[in-house]
């Protein structure tokens, strides 16, 4: 099975850098995903990984390190609107295309 | 539709009774999943549709869960003998992808979900 680790809660300030950290032990690693979810709406997909390095999307950049199991989505110039929860999932060959879910990190951005 | 719909939105039981929720996936979808996600909580696996291909129910908490899809198109979730702690929103999401096509990053598209509460 997988294990997936990440922050419950995180706070930032309009305009800052917030970083996201999510570590995992699978066998047979397939990808990761970040989604974003606010409160009382389903999850929408944000980047995926499968090869070590640096995936840019204009404010969001997702990191990731298979030798390290580990993982972290960047935001940049915070908003208001950021405040959600941001969910690290992570995809294995032995689980077909089923993705397991972490527990999801409650972002609250303040002015 | 454009987009995964699920109905009913809200749903209020009574303790005991059964209950059914309904997926309607993205079109040409081929894969379907169900997931549970408790207030506050991350997303639970419940079951996977792939295809023609068996099920995985590997996530199903119990044998009052069970879930059917007809072909390529709607999914229905049944939980029988309700319990309050089946309350919880239930998502659906699809995909496009069959394993393994990873490499395009298929990911999976979510429904609104059902906010089910079990009295």
């Amino acid at each position: 099975g997988q294990n997936i680790d990440q922050p419950t809660e995180m706070t930032a300030t309009e305009g800052a850098i917030v970083q996201i950290n999510c570590t995992y032990q699978t066998s047979g690693f397939n990808g990761l995903f970040w989604y974003q979810q606010h409160a009382g709406e389903a999850p929408t997909f944000l980047s995926y990984n499968v090869l070590d390095g640096l995936e840019e999307k204009g404010r969001f950049s997702s990191f990731l390190s298979r030798s390290k199991g580990y993982s972290y989505l960047l935001l940049k110039e915070l908003q208001m609107k950021d405040s959600a929860s941001y969910l690290c999932a992570v995809r294995a060959y032995n689980a077909g295309n089923m993705l397991t879910f972490g527990g999801g990190t409650r972002l609250m951005v303040k002015p | 539709g454009a987009g995964v719909s699920q109905s009913p939105s809200n749903k209020v039981t009574e303790k005991g009774k059964d209950v059914e929720l309904r997926c309607d996936p993205i079109s040409g979808h081929t894969a379907l999943y169900w997931y549970r996600q408790r207030l506050g909580q991350g997303l639970e696996f419940l079951i996977y549709f792939q295809g023609n291909s068996a099920p995985d129910k590997s996530g199903l908490p119990s044998d009052r869960f069970s879930a059917e899809r007809t072909g390529e198109s709607v999914s229905t979730l049944t939980i029988q003998r309700t319990q309050q702690e089946d309350s919880a929103v239930y998502l659906c999401a699809s995909s496009s992808a069959a394993y393994p096509l990873a490499e395009r990053g298929e990911t999976q598209y979510f429904g609104p979900g059902t906010r089910l509460l079990v009295l």
